[in-house]
């Protein structure tokens, strides 16, 4: 059984880094074709693709994000990190990590995501 | 990259099909079959419906079905039920390396 589960603080104040973390089971991301990707969504919008990371360690960025974003694996504990710096309120969102897997190449698989509220 | 267009909300009755479109460019929706929908019930994780334009997952009932037409997309549900009221996204590859993903706008379904 394939499971995801994001993990992080609920509350961080406007300017500093958001550090969260992806924990799954179920698959390995060492598997070739694997990923993981992070995707948001502020309350009442779309979701809004941020960042992934392959089974090979390449990694992808949303274009207006990525100086402020960093994906990084640690395949022996099965997570998935993403680092924001410079958090502001509009960050604030339900952040979600997902699966993509070279059979199905679409996010199969979600965790339950975590709401991250960006006020000082 | 601009988000995928959707109609924001669509309605139907029980028993009644209803279809969604998605929008996009030859960037994305319309160059590649990599399009996948998503179910979303209030304050639960989205849920992958529909994938590669028109593949339902294991267990994904076969009242929805996906299409597509030069750059728009299309998912429909027939047979309508009062449990498929929520939100439906789509998304779509793009040939923009540097982002390889983009979202659709969202669209309420509404069971009247």
């Amino acid at each position: 059984q394939v499971t995801l589960r994001e993990s992080g603080p609920a509350l961080v104040k406007p300017t500093q880094t958001l550090t969260l973390t992806c924990t799954f089971s179920g698959f390995s991301l060492s598997t070739s074709g694997m990923c993981v990707s992070w995707i948001r969504q502020p309350p009442g919008k779309a979701l809004e693709w941020l960042a992934r990371i392959d089974w090979d360690d390449d990694k992808y960025y949303s274009t207006s994000l990525k100086t402020r974003l960093t994906i990084s694996k640690d395949t022996s504990k099965s997570q998935v990190v993403l680092t924001m710096t410079n958090v502001d309120p509009v960050d604030t969102a339900t952040y979600y990590c997902a699966r993509v897997t070279p059979v199905i190449k679409a996010f199969d698989s979600w965790g339950q995501g975590t709401l991250v509220t960006v006020s000082s | 990259q601009s988000a995928l267009t959707q109609p924001a909300s669509v309605s139907g009755s029980p028993g009644q099909s209803i279809t969604i479109s998605c929008t996009g460019t030859s960037s994305d929706v319309g160059g590649y079959n990599y399009v996948s929908w998503y179910q979303q019930h209030p304050g639960k994780a989205p849920k992958l419906m529909i994938y590669e334009v028109s593949n339902r997952p294991s267990g994904v009932s076969t009242r929805f079905s996906g299409s597509k037409s030069g750059n728009t997309a299309s998912l429909t549900i027939s047979g309508l039920q009062a449990e498929d009221e929520a939100d439906y996204s789509c998304t779509s590859y793009t040939t923009n390396i540097t982002l390889p993903y983009v979202f659709g706008t969202g669209t309420k379904v509404t069971v009247l």
